[in-house]
């Protein structure tokens, strides 16, 4: 079945830009009606939604993040990737990826990555 | 951005007790919403999509009801693995939104 799992520095200085990736087993990125999400959760505080790319390209931002966050896809690696510029002590979190799979008329986070923590501090 | 309010934000209750929880959205999503289930130190995990639909796999404990703004989810009977923290959201629009979470402890 399918996998996700994420990558990149658990510290990153502030002002740099965070890195992450994850990385897609059990199945194509390419195949399926699926959006390919990140999401992030500061430590004892809810979910927020970062943003999603469908294998076609095409993303969509958090509008309270657009202007620091891309994401892309590299579909010969079966990867997707996260970047978020600028970064603040407020960007420490646990970064998870997730798959969104789009059904005929519903949307769910059904597939997860376990999360990796990053910390913003010089 | 929709938002959206669950409550409470905690509650404790004894191993088969009947847990509600409540999750209301800002604006009519229709039935575009989803519930999970958090376990500490793990990701989330889909338990309810389309307001009431069960995910393959999960026990049938767990049920979800609701349309337009108001929402419910319900354990029917409380076991000491339901322990978690849970979310519900909506997907009727960008972003994406969550609750800020229920978390159940056992009394």
């Amino acid at each position: 079945q399918v996998q996700l799992q994420e990558s990149g520095p658990g510290l990153v200085k502030p002002s740099q830009t965070l890195s992450l990736t994850c990385t897609v087993s059990g199945g194509s990125i390419s195949s399926g009606s699926y959006y390919w999400s990140w999401i992030r959760q500061p430590a004892g505080k809810g979910l927020e939604w970062i943003g999603r790319i469908y294998t076609s390209g095409s993303t969509n931002y958090n509008p309270s993040l657009k202007s620091r966050v891309t994401i892309s896809v590299d579909t010969s690696k079966n990867q997707f990737s996260l970047k978020l510029s600028s970064v603040t002590a407020a960007d420490t979190a646990v970064y998870y990826c997730a798959r969104e799979v789009t059904m005929i008329a519903s949307e769910a986070f059904d597939i997860w990555g376990q999360g990796t923590m990053v910390t913003v501090s010089s | 951005d929709i938002q959206m309010t669950q409550s409470p934000s905690s509650l404790s209750a004894s191993v088969g007790d009947r847990v509600t929880i409540t999750c209301q959205a800002s604006q009519d999503i229709s039935n575009y919403l989803n519930w999970y289930q958090q376990k500490p130190g793990k990701a989330p995990k889909l338990l309810i999509y389309d307001a009431s639909n069960l995910e393959t796999g999960v026990p049938s404990r767990f049920s979800g009801s609701g349309s337009g703004t108001d929402f419910t989810f319900t354990i029917s009977s409380l076991q000491p693995e339901d322990i978690a923290t849970y979310y519900c959201q909506q997907y009727d629009n960008l972003p994406r939104t969550f609750g800020q979470g229920t978390k159940v402890e056992i009394k």
